[in-house]
């Protein structure tokens, strides 16, 4: 057990529906990470939260965004969705600096 | 443009013997490298890493060897287990930077034959 939680485990949803994903990162870590993991591919990175505020992102698309909340669980939302979109989704936390904790992921089918 | 680099999409080997999986990355200022291992509906879990001031890292079984001047970096495995079949990412960040994400190549599936 990593520590790091991701509910829903599984989410169906049709195209043009909007979907929350969401983390709650280990005991004390302060920053979460988003990572879409797409059919044989590797991990892309989506976009960082530390704090509370955006430290980095990357290949994000427009329909998508993110924040973390005070109390530092974070929310992805994926809105206008389209079959690509279907992949796993992963949060990872870690504290300033070293490695990263992954949750076990949500599996996001467009259908 | 893909960063962190794994040319091996996958690699077969007898129970016993080492497993040897590489990784290339083109950004110099990566300086911290991580490998982490993969089952199936699973997270990944980190096994290893090295920092940029060492060129080998050894933990039991897992040794991360590193070759600065040649942005190249492998895991190996002894002796490989059929335990250890399952996905291996490398991944790369800048430690301490202003953000140190982990970039990540696209893995590789390791079948470990008994």
């Amino acid at each position: 057990d990593s520590g790091v939680t991701q509910t829903p485990k599984h989410l169906i949803t049709a195209t043009g529906q909007r979907v929350t994903l969401r983390c709650s990162p280990r005991s004390g870590d302060l920053s979460v990470y988003w990572y879409q993991q797409s059919l044989d591919q590797g991990l892309q990175f989506l976009i960082q939260y530390y704090n509370g505020e955006e430290r980095a992102k990357g290949n994000i698309l427009e329909r998508f965004s993110a924040q973390q909340f005070p109390d530092l669980h974070s929310e992805l939302n994926l809105s206008s969705l389209e079959l690509g979109d279907s992949a796993l989704y992963f949060c990872a936390s870690s504290e300033r600096t070293g490695q990263a904790f992954f949750g076990q992921g949500t599996r996001l089918t467009v259908v | 443009d893909q960063q962190v680099k794994q040319n091996s999409p996958s690699l077969s080997v007898q129970e016993g013997r080492i497993s040897i999986l590489n990784c290339d990355y083109t950004n110099s200022m990566f300086d911290y490298f991580l490998w982490y291992k993969k089952y199936p509906a699973e997270g990944p879990t980190f096994l290893i890493s090295i920092s940029s001031i060492k060129d080998k890292n050894e933990d039991g079984r897992f040794t991360v060897f590193l070759n600065k001047s040649a942005k190249h970096l492998s895991l190996h495995i002894v002796p490989s287990q059929p335990g250890d079949s399952a996905v291996y990412f490398c991944a790369a960040s800048v430690y301490g930077g202003a953000t140190n994400k982990l970039i990540f190549g696209t893995g590789t599936l390791l079948a470990v034959q008994p």
